[in-house]
């Protein structure tokens, strides 16, 4: 089965920028989308299609994917981006979720 | 108001069955296929599996196959997931999620409230 790789943990301090890697074998051939997951809440997607952000999610989240690896970076870190990200992918009919990264905002 | 709204939390015995709902509201229900995610505490986002509430039509993971059904009733805009011969590590809070796209299977951008069930 197909699997996904994430570090899971990120340090970053306020205003600094955060990138969040997810690997996956040939990752780049598929449409790769990330979650930000607050404790005790739902996740909500910031990034699908590997690039494209949904309406009312801020400019300082970008994604990019290519080779094996898809990255997701946070400019301009702030206090509210803390929380754990999620990388997700569609191979084979399923979906598979990364593990998670935690991102800690020092 | 957009928004998946889902059933309360449960509590089960080993070898019992839950079944969760998930009412949509705001938007065509039959548009988007939804899908059912569940997160062990402290643990990661997992996919169970998918219905078309268009027909019906399912794809589950292999991980719960042949203990999870998912089914929909149109008239009442609700989509339910039945898990039978729980285990203790089915614990977790369980979270439907609608597809974003109709035709693409990407990503999801609707989730509901979650459905913690305590095995």
């Amino acid at each position: 089965s197909y699997e996904l790789t994430q570090p899971p943990s990120v340090s970053v301090s306020p205003g600094q920028t955060a990138s969040i890697t997810c690997s996956g074998d040939d990752l780049g051939d598929k449409y790769v989308c990330w979650y930000q997951q607050k404790p005790g809440q739902s996740p909500v997607l910031v990034i699908y299609q590997d690039t494209k952000r949904p309406s009312g999610i801020p400019e300082r989240f970008s994604g990019s994917n290519s080779g094996n690896t898809a990255t997701l970076t946070i400019s301009g870190t702030q206090a509210m981006d803390e929380a754990d990200y999620y990388c997700q992918a569609w191979d084979s009919s399923v979906y598979v979720f990364g593990p998670g990264t935690k991102v800690t905002v020092l | 108001q957009v928004q998946l709204v889902q059933s309360g939390a449960e509590v089960k015995k080993p070898g019992a069955s839950v079944k969760v709902s998930c009412r949509a509201s705001g938007y065509s229900f039959r548009t988007y296929g939804i899908n059912w995610v569940r997160q062990a505490p402290g643990q990661g986002l997992e996919w169970m599996g998918w219905i078309s509430t268009y027909n019906g039509n399912t794809n589950y993971a292999q991980n719960v196959q042949g203990r999870v059904t998912m089914a929909t009733d149109t008239s009442t805009s609700t989509v339910y997931m039945e898990l039978r011969s729980l285990r203790s590590d089915d614990t977790g809070v369980y979270f439907c999620a609608r597809d974003r796209h109709s035709e693409i299977r990407d990503a999801f951008d609707m989730w509901g409230q979650g459905t913690k069930v305590t095995v």
